[in-house]
């Protein structure tokens, strides 16, 4: 069955940076976009990017270029998310969400169990 | 950058229809996904390419668009049904979130 696997919590402080891992497996890890979405607490949904772990190639949302960057380890079917110069306002819990082709466009069907990312000095 | 509108709240009574729009100019050109969330949970698809309703997903979801608005209706509510419910729609390679509607039960 298909499984998405998020590494553990993190506290950090401001302006330093975050790594957030999420292990694939049930699947082709290769085969599939990997996304990241994050909530803040009582927020919403925010949509940050994806990655395609074939290529490597990345799409990131305005608000986080520069900031964020995704990369993939295809040898261990993992995906990473790392955001630089953390505020407090990065507090959030940080998905990774499988998205697949379903002939005419990609939806999130499988996701993360969420890692929660606090910012504090 | 896209941009989509939900209503902050919607409320019906157990067994009535619940409607959740969802408004913005990318879904003119743009399929859309509606995904429930539930306290301490990850979002869980619900309808996807507007209205095909993900497996697994009771006959009572559905979903239609019209024009620059998406709709989520939910038949015969139950109390299990109180959740977030929240859009997802743009291109390829940039995607944007609504704002979420918190669906209440009464």
């Amino acid at each position: 069955q298909v499984q998405l696997v998020q590494s553990g919590a993190e506290v950090k402080k401001p302006g330093a940076s975050v790594k957030v891992s999420c292990k694939a497996s049930g699947y082709t890890f290769t085969g599939y976009y990997m996304h990241w979405v994050r909530q803040a607490p009582g927020q919403g949904l925010e949509w940050m990017g994806r990655i395609n772990p074939n290529s490597g190639g990345t799409n990131y949302a305005q608000k986080f270029q520069g900031r964020v960057t995704m990369t993939r380890d295809t040898s261990i079917s993992t995906a990473y998310m790392e955001l630089s110069r953390l505020r407090s306002d990065d507090t959030a819990v940080y998905y990774c969400a499988r998205f697949s082709y379903s002939g005419y466009d990609y939806r999130g069907d499988y996701w993360g169990q969420g890692t929660l990312v606090t910012v504090s000095s | 950058s896209y941009e989509l509108t939900q209503l902050p709240s919607v409320s019906v009574s157990p067994g009535q229809t619940a409607r959740i729009t969802c408004s913005g100019d990318v879904l003119g050109e743009n399929y859309a996904d509606w995904y429930q969330q539930k306290p301490g949970q990850a979002p869980e698809l619900v309808i996807y390419e507007d209205s095909e309703r993900y497996p697994g997903i009771p006959e009572r979801f559905s979903g239609s668009t019209s024009g620059n608005t998406t709709t989520l209706t939910i038949s015969r509510v139950l109390t299990e049904d109180e959740a977030d419910y929240y859009c997802l729609s743009g291109d390829e390679d940039n995607r944007v979130f609504g704002g979420g509607t918190k669906l209440t039960v009464l």
